[in-house]
């Protein structure tokens, strides 16, 4: 089936530094990724939707500056969170609709688990 | 109104019993897809089931199962013989075929919990 990699699993940053999260389609060209923030035992906010060749769309309240969303090709998406915060600490995951027909499922990454100490 | 409402925040359930997860949702498309993910403890999604709103017959892959009704908006995952493996989050959600966006809705997640 197809396959979303994510990378790294586990970041741990300092106050001040900038962390960047990728997630590569291993299968499949992905025009469309999706990055999510989840908290423990919560459900899955979206942050933004990432569009190849395009600026990404960030839902309401999500920061453009700080989390820079670039989508340089076909199967690859990369999230920036620039000057991190404590507060940004958190688990980020990508994920990609392998087609555009109803039934395709989204594929998930497993996931960054962020640390900003 | 929320697209996905999951109503259960946590559900336990015997080993070797079924359960069932509810999940209603909300759409004024006539086409769209209903899918269920399983998130374990380490974090992964895992795509479990599908079923589509045209669809005659309830999905079924394995010991998973949806109980659609369609009238209701209900979409419910029944779990058949459970594992202690089956114990993680369970997220139902949405896709609508008028979505150009690709969006998919995600309900608020069930902790499930499997007793030995």
């Amino acid at each position: 089936g197809a396959v979303v990699s994510q990378h790294p699993s586990r970041v741990i940053c300092k106050s001040g530094t900038s962390v960047k999260i990728e997630c590569r389609s291993l299968d499949f060209q992905a025009t469309t990724m999706f990055w999510y923030r989840q908290f423990p035992k919560k459900s899955l906010m979206l942050m933004a939707t990432s569009n190849e060749g395009s600026k990404a769309t960030y839902e309401q309240g999500v920061e453009k500056d700080k989390f820079l969303i670039n989508h340089a090709s076909l199967t690859l998406s990369t999230l920036t969170v620039t000057s991190a915060h404590p507060e940004d600490s958190s688990f980020y995951i990508c994920s990609a609709p392998e087609e555009r027909l109803l039934n395709s499922p989204l594929h998930f990454g497993n996931g960054t688990r962020l640390t900003v100490t | 109104a929320q697209k996905i409402t999951q109503t259960q925040p946590g559900m336990f359930v015997q080993e070797k019993e079924a359960v069932t997860l509810d999940c209603t949702y909300d759409t004024s498309d006539p086409s769209y897809g209903l899918f269920w993910y399983k998130q374990p403890s380490s974090g992964e999604m895992i795509f479990l089931i599908y079923q589509g709103s045209y669809d005659q017959q309830n999905a079924t892959e394995g010991r998973y199962s949806l109980n659609f009704q369609k009238a209701r908006k209900s979409a419910n995952l029944v779990i058949s013989a459970s594992q202690l493996g089956d114990s993680a989050m369970y997220f139902c959600a949405m896709r609508e075929g008028r979505n150009t966006g690709n969006q998919f809705y995600f309900g608020t997640g069930t902790s499930l919990t499997v007793i030995p």
